[in-house]
C-alpha cells in the first residue's frame, strides 16, 4: 500500500549528539512535513518542504535542520539534542490546496 | 489567526454509549476540516473530512458535520466500542496551495467495557 514511512520507531541519542530521523512516501506527494508531539500534545509544526521550497516556522529552533533530496525521502537532523527534544516526531505528506495530509507511525526519540 | 476549539477530555464512556466530541473554529474565508484520531505509540490517521458547508464526512461510524453558521465540526458516533479508545483531533486547512493543517489540542477518549 502506498504509505508515509518513518524510520526509525525509536531512537535513542546521547545529549549533544547528532542524530537524524528519516521519512519517505510512496504516496508522490508534493508537500512534506516535519512535526513535534509531546505528551498530551497536539502535533506542532517545524518545517515544510513545497517541491524543493523549504518553510521553515517562525519558533523552530535552530538547532532543527531538514533535507529533502528528492520528492520520496525527508531527513530531519537535529544537531545536538537537548533533554527537551525528546518527544515524538511525525512526518506527514500532501498534496496541495485542500487535500488531507497523511502521516507516518512517528518516531519515539529519547535523550540521555 | 486560523484557530481550532476542542473540548478538554478525557472523556470516559461505556462501550456501545453515544459520543460527541465538540469542536469549533475560527477562520477566514472556507477552509476544509478534518478529524484525525491517534492510537497510543501510533501517528495521526485520518478519520474523516469536509470540504464544505453542510457536508458531511463519515467514516467506520463516525460522522461530523461542516456547519458554516456555527463555525463547528463535532465528531459523533452512536455506539463507542473499546477499540475507539484513542486521542482525537480537530484540525482545519486553508484551500490555498500553501496552507498548513490547524489543530485543536486534541480529546482523549477513554471507552470501557
Amino acid at each position: 500500500d502506498a504509505m508515509v514511512i518513518q524510520n526509525p520507531r525509536y531512537q535513542v541519542t546521547q545529549f549533544g549528539k547528532p542524530v537524524t530521523l528519516s521519512c519517505s512516501q510512496t504516496l508522490n506527494h508534493n508537500v512534506m512535513y516535519w512535526y513535534q508531539q509531546k505528551s498530551s500534545q497536539a502535533p506542532k509544526l517545524l518545517f515544510h518542504y513545497y517541491d524543493k521550497d523549504f518553510n521553515n516556522e517562525a519558533d523552530t529552533p535552530d538547532n532543527f535542520q531538514s533535507r529533502r533530496p528528492n520528492t520520496s525521502f525527508c531527513f530531519l537532523d537535529i544537531r545536538s539534542p537537548g533533554l527537551g527534544d525528546a518527544a515524538m516526531y511525525l512526518c506527514a505528506t500532501s498534496n496541495q490546496g485542500n487535500q488531507p495530509q497523511h502521516f507516518g507511525d512517528g518516531t519515539r526519540l529519547s535523550i540521555l | 489567526g486560523d484557530s481550532v476549539t476542542q473540548m478538554e477530555g478525557p472523556v470516559t464512556l461505556s462501550e456501545e454509549a453515544f459520543l460527541t466530541i465538540n469542536c469549533t473554529y475560527t477562520a477566514t474565508g472556507y477552509p476544509s476540516l478534518f478529524w484525525y484520531v491517534q492510537y497510543p505509540g501510533e501517528g495521526l490517521q485520518l478519520l474523516l473530512k469536509a470540504t464544505k458547508a453542510d457536508d458531511k464526512g463519515s467514516n467506520k461510524g463516525f460522522e461530523a458535520t461542516y456547519r458554516k453558521e456555527t463555525t463547528s465540526f463535532h465528531l459523533e458516533k452512536g455506539s463507542v466500542q473499546v477499540s475507539d479508545s484513542a486521542v482525537y483531533f480537530c484540525a482545519l486547512k486553508q484551500n490555498s496551495g500553501y496552507s498548513t493543517l490547524t489543530f485543536g489540542k486534541g480529546t482523549m477518549l477513554l471507552v470501557s467495557p
